[in-house]
């Protein structure tokens, strides 16, 4: 069974720009979730989409946005980067999501830098 | 917002030893998960432990949760190099996933060989 797949792995953007991150779940999950790492605020939770539907939303401005589509598939968008935006972007995926009680995968990370 | 705290920041022991971090955390939860890190890489689920339940083994790993205290135990036994990473607890609350998963700040184990 295949993990959680992220893409781009590694990606460089100038400020200003807009970055799109995709994620393709574990077959059969229909939760995903995306999380913002930094070495200053640590593991963030910024959205979770379930049935395609935006379910929870953590507190980061509105330039960060998300989408899941029909197949549970998931992208998440950044517009008009800044310097702080550099972080690695996780994707996770579960069953029906946190607090399910549903093992919560997640996958490599999209690591982001802002130039 | 970090609901989980884990203890120590960091950790280094000889390969062999066995390695023992905790993690508290603030709110009511519904279930506790640990995961382990790499440098660099995705987080690796580990062990998931329900409010309701108080200890749980998965190979050389160990986790008690003692929710009177709001704490959670991860042990590593006979540590492998391998084992050198950084491990999260991470917490649902109990009102609901508003806050998806809350993630503590980690702790960095060396198994120094």
């Amino acid at each position: 069974k295949a993990g959680v797949t992220q893409t781009p792995r590694y990606l460089i953007k100038t400020r200003g720009q807009q970055v799109t991150l995709s994620c393709s779940p574990i077959s059969g999950h229909r939760s995903v979730s995306w999380y913002q790492q930094t070495p200053g605020q640590g593991l963030q939770f910024l959205f979770e989409y379930f049935s395609e539907t935006q379910r929870n939303k953590g507190n980061f401005p509105g330039r960060f946005s998300g989408r899941q589509f029909s197949n549970s598939r998931s992208e998440m968008n950044v517009s008009t980067l800044e310097l702080g935006d550099s972080a690695l972007y996780l994707c996770a995926s579960s069953l029906a999501g946190a607090p399910s009680g549903n093992t919560i995968y997640f996958g490599e990370g999209s690591w982001l830098t802002v130039v | 917002s970090q609901q989980g705290e884990e203890d120590p920041q960091a950790l280094s022991i000889q390969e062999g030893e066995n390695a023992t971090m905790n993690c508290s955390y603030k709110t009511s939860i519904n279930n506790l998960q640990w995961y382990r890190q790499n440098s660099g890489r995705g987080l690796v689920h580990l062990i998931l432990i329900r409010s309701n339940e108080r200890e749980k083994h998965s190979g050389r790993l160990r986790v008690t949760l003692d929710t009177s205290k709001k704490s959670s135990s991860l042990l590593i036994t006979a540590s492998r190099a391998a084992d050198t990473a950084s491990y999260f607890c991470a917490t649902d609350a109990l009102q609901g996933g508003a806050d998806g998963l809350t993630f503590g700040k980690g702790t960095h184990l060396i198994i120094q060989p």
